[in-house]
Formats: C-alpha cells, structure tokens, sequence
C-alpha cells in the first residue's frame, strides 16, 4: 500500500512569490492534515478536512494561505504571497475517521523563501 | 485548550532503557499518542493510550494516568537507531492533535 505522497521535496523562492503543495493521502483515508514544522519544534495544525470538507481551520493564516480538496481526495496548500517566516516543513498527514490516534504522514515539502 | 510539556533532550547508552514523560493540560482529552521522527524525516506513530495503564509494542511501552495527567514512553534495550526525536500528542474534544515541542534522545554506544 502506498503511503501519503507530497511534492515537491524542496522548494526555494523569493519573498512574495506563490507557491503550492500538493499531497495524496493513503487511499481510503477520510481525514487529511496540513501542518506545519519548524526546527526543533512539534507540527502544528494548519488545516484539517474530512472529506472534502474543511472542520478546522483554525490556525490558517487565511489572508495569505489557502487549501482546497475536491473529490476528497488530493489536496492542495497555497501560499500567497510567501514571506520570509514561511520558511519551514510543510507535512501533510492521512487518517481514518474518528478519534485521530494514529496519523501517516507523508515526506514533507522544506520550503525556503529567501 | 491543551498544552504538552516534555523535556528537550534525554541521554542514554546503548543497550540501557529510558523514559520519556509528558505533561498535560487539557479542558477535554481522548488519548495520548507518541511519535518518532529522525532527522530530516516525517514522524512516525508509535503508540496510542486511550486509558490508563501501560501499552506494550515490542521494545516500545507508553503508559498513561488521566488522574495525573501525565504519561510516558519507555525505550527498551536502546539501540543507536532509536536516536531520533520523540513527541507526545493529546487528542483533544475537537478530534484534534495537539504536539508537544517533542524530545531529542541521544544514544551513546
């Protein structure tokens, strides 16, 4: 079975550019997350959908960040524009539904803007 | 709200156990989870408690107390590639996660 998928790896840009991540979460798997990790720091939850539908959004900064998951299946995160303190690991996570005890996360995409 | 307190960094030899506990403060709690990362990688679960009283998966136990809101993950018969950092999470009364700052653990041989 293939694991929770994310692209790019790496991504460098300047300040003000957009940028975009994207993630296939393990199939059958209801519950997504987008967190995002500094060093030496615990993720923290930017956005969680159940199905397609966002249930905590919370901690988005939403006037610069944006996500969507149509079909309820891939999702996308949308940065725009990027700022110097975006800089981090931007992880996408899978479950399935209910009490979320165990989470799968994907690789992660290091974004540096410089 | 919850927040998680765990130490930064834990030392053991090769070979030896070790604990690593967590705090917790919550107005509304399911369960605690523990999670593996290594360096430049994606965290890995590890465990879940939902009630109190010790989890055991091979050489890895968590152990939880909701009266003493507190838990801790015990690393049996350590070897150097269980050098990695480790988190506790609570999952609130929203279904969310909420991550510790997590603790760094040093193996020497």
């Amino acid at each position: 079975e293939a694991g929770v998928v994310q692209s790019p790896r790496y991504k460098i840009i300047e300040k003000k550019q957009p940028v975009a991540f994207w993630c296939n979460p393990i199939s059958g798997h209801n519950t997504l997350y987008w967190y995002l990790q500094n060093l030496g720091q615990g993720p923290e939850l930017l956005i969680r959908y159940e199905n397609e539908e966002a249930v905590d959004d919370s901690q988005l900064p939403k006037d610069r960040f944006s996500a969507e998951r149509l079909k309820g299946v891939d999702s996308t995160l949308k940065i725009q524009p990027a700022e110097l303190g975006d800089s981090a690991v931007y992880l996408c996570a899978s479950s399935l539904g209910g009490v979320p005890r165990e989470q799968y996360f994907g690789p992660g995409t290091r974004l540096t803007v410089t | 709200g919850q927040s998680l307190e765990q130490p930064s960094e834990v030392t053991a030899v090769e070979g030896a156990i070790v604990q690593i506990n967590c705090t917790y403060q919550t107005s509304g709690f399911y369960g605690l989870s523990w999670y593996q990362q290594h360096d430049g990688g994606a965290p890995t679960f590890l465990s879940y408690n939902a009630l109190d009283g010790l989890e055991e998966t091979g050489r890895f136990s968590s152990f939880l107390s909701r009266s003493d809101s507190y838990g801790y993950l015990l690393l049996q018969e350590l070897q150097m590639k269980d050098s990695a950092s480790y988190f506790c999470a609570g999952v609130d009364s929203n279904y969310q996660l909420i991550w510790g700052a997590g603790t760094k653990l040093i193996i020497k041989p």
